[in-house]
């Protein structure tokens, strides 16, 4: 059974920083591609990072936005993704998932259960 | 980045009807458009996938097509388990942009 369980969320100060991370279970972790996808406040969905398997040198993509504060990361051994947080903002408050692209056909066909993240003083 | 224009932005139907839920890219995103069911408290769950497939385990009821630029999600007979939001997403360029979401609501 494939599991994602996204752990590291909790009310935070403006400014400081915080680590997410994603652990997975029941599929080849080191072949898939992972991403982090936030939920706002008012529902609205947004990509933020995905990282490339190693056949693809571990290839990064960010949303503009966040590139420079928020850091996607990988551990194959332990099959987990990362998301270190920096210099964090209120509009930073959002629930976040982790899901995979796990190739032919199955962009985002499994999430975590999803990490609250509040940034408020 | 790709804009997803997403119609209506709410809706109220009855049980049986059929619903259509539709997304406008900004620019040419093909086939690569995903749609996503979520219930209150849940995570998303991709529903179609490639504009026209069903995603596994999803009800028949559920269709996707594609006109132009255009796409559609289908409900051919509304169910009380349909009742959600749902969002589209086009995976053609990064950043991967989400349309605004419909929350499909009971009459």
């Amino acid at each position: 059974e494939v599991q994602l369980v996204e752990t590291g969320g909790g009310l935070v100060q403006p400014g400081n920083s915080l680590k997410l991370s994603c652990a997975t279970s029941g599929f080849t972790f080191s072949t898939a591609w992972m991403n982090w996808i936030r939920q706002t406040p008012g529902k609205r969905l947004e990509w933020l990072a995905q990282i490339e398997d190693k056949s693809n040198n571990y290839f990064i993509s960010y949303l503009e936005s966040v590139k420079g504060r928020f850091t996607i990361s990988r551990d194959d051994s332990k099959s987990s993704v990362y998301l270190q947080m920096n210099n964090l903002k209120e509009e930073d408050t959002a629930i976040y998932y982790c899901t995979r692209d796990y190739g032919y056909n199955s962009l985002f066909d499994y999430w975590g259960q999803g990490v609250m993240v509040t940034v408020s003083s | 980045d790709i804009q997803m224009t997403q119609s209506p932005s709410s809706m109220s139907a009855s049980l049986g009807d059929r619903v259509t839920i539709t997304c406008r890219a900004s620019q040419d995103i093909g086939n690569y458009l995903s749609w996503f069911q979520q219930k209150p408290g849940k995570s998303p769950r991709r529903m179609i996938y490639g504009a026209t497939n069903l995603a596994a385990g999803v009800p028949s009821r559920f269709s996707g097509s594609r006109s132009g630029s255009d796409y559609s999600l289908t409900i051919s007979s509304l169910e009380s388990e349909d009742m959600a939001i749902y969002y589209c997403l086009q995976s053609i360029q990064y950043p991967y942009t989400f349309g605004a979401g419909t929350k499909l609501e009971l009459k």
